[in-house]
C-alpha cells in the first residue's frame, strides 16, 4: 500500500488566482494521476504524470490551465490556474503500484483538496 | 472507450438488511474492476478488486463483489448493513492498456436506523 497525502487540505480562494496542490507518496512511484470530483459527480481524470516526462492530459484539459510538475518519484503538483468559480472541486492525486510481475494494481488516492473559489 | 454505469443514484436500506449496488462496464476485453468507498469529506478507500480468478472476490468491511462476464457486470454486496457504511460507492473499472481508472457516476447509500 501507499499512504498519500495533499497540501493543502481545503482552500477558498479568488477568482484569477491560482492555486498549487502538492501530492506527496511515502514510496518511489512511476505512475501519478491527477483527478477532480466536482461537487456531487465522480472522479474525473485530469492527467497522467510520469517522472522526466511531460504529463499527459486527458480531452477538455490543457496544460496551461492545470500545469503539472513531477520531479521526482515520490512528489507532484498540480496548479489550478486563473481560477473561476467553475475550478471548485475536490482534487484528488492518485499512485499505481504496479509492481513487477504483476500485471495491474490498485491505485490509492490522497485525502483529496477541497477547493472553493470565490 | 471503456465506460462505467451504476444505475442507482441512491439506495436507502434498513441496518441489518442486505445490500446489493450495481455496476455495469463496457469494455472489449477482461477489464480490471474496483470498488472504492467514499464517506464525507473522506478520501477514497478502495473495498476490494478484480483482475483475474475467482469471479466472487472478498473485500473489506464484510463486503463482496461478483464478476460476471455474461453481464458485463461486477455488483457489489453485503449481506447485513451497518449504519457506518452510509457513503458514496464508486466502482471503476482499468485495464492493461490504461492505467488511469474510470470511473461509474457512483452510489449514495443512506443506512435507516
Amino acid at each position: 500500500s501507499a499512504v498519500i497525502s495533499q497540501k493543502p487540505s481545503r482552500d477558498i480562494c479568488q477568482r484569477g488566482t491560482s492555486l498549487t496542490i502538492q501530492c506527496q507518496v511515502d514510496s518511489q512511484v512511476t505512475m501519478m494521476f491527477w483527478y477532480r470530483q466536482q461537487p456531487g459527480q465522480s472522479l474525473t481524470l485530469i492527467a497522467t504524470a510520469n517522472q522526466g516526462s511531460e504529463a499527459t492530459y486527458e480531452s477538455g484539459f490543457v496544460i496551461d490551465k492545470f500545469p503539472i510538475s513531477r520531479p521526482n518519484l515520490t512528489f507532484s503538483t498540480l496548479t489550478v490556474s486563473n481560477m473561476s468559480p467553475e475550478d471548485s472541486s475536490i482534487y484528488l492525486c492518485s499512485v499505481d503500484l504496479t509492481t513487477s510481475g504483476r500485471a495491474y494494481n490498485e491505485q490509492f488516492f490522497g485525502p483529496g483538496t477541497r477547493l472553493t473559489v470565490l | 472507450a471503456q465506460s462505467v454505469t451504476q444505475p442507482d443514484i441512491h439506495i436507502t436500506v434498513s441496518e441489518g438488511a442486505s445490500l446489493e449496488l450495481r455496476c455495469n462496464y463496457s469494455y472489449g476485453a477482461t477489464p480490471y474492476l474496483f470498488w472504492y468507498v467514499q464517506s464525507p469529506g473522506q478520501g477514497l478507500q478502495l473495498l476490494l478488486k478484480y483482475f483475474s480468478g475467482d469471479t466472487l472476490v472478498q473485500g473489506i468491511k464484510g463486503f463482496e463483489a461478483e464478476f460476471k462476464r455474461s453481464q458485463s457486470s461486477f455488483n457489489l454486496r453485503k449481506p447485513s448493513v451497518h449504519w457506518s457504511d452510509a457513503a458514496e460507492y464508486f466502482c471503476a473499472v482499468g485495464h492493461t492498456g490504461r492505467r488511469a481508472l474510470t470511473f461509474g457516476s457512483g452510489t449514495r447509500l443512506q443506512v435507516q436506523p
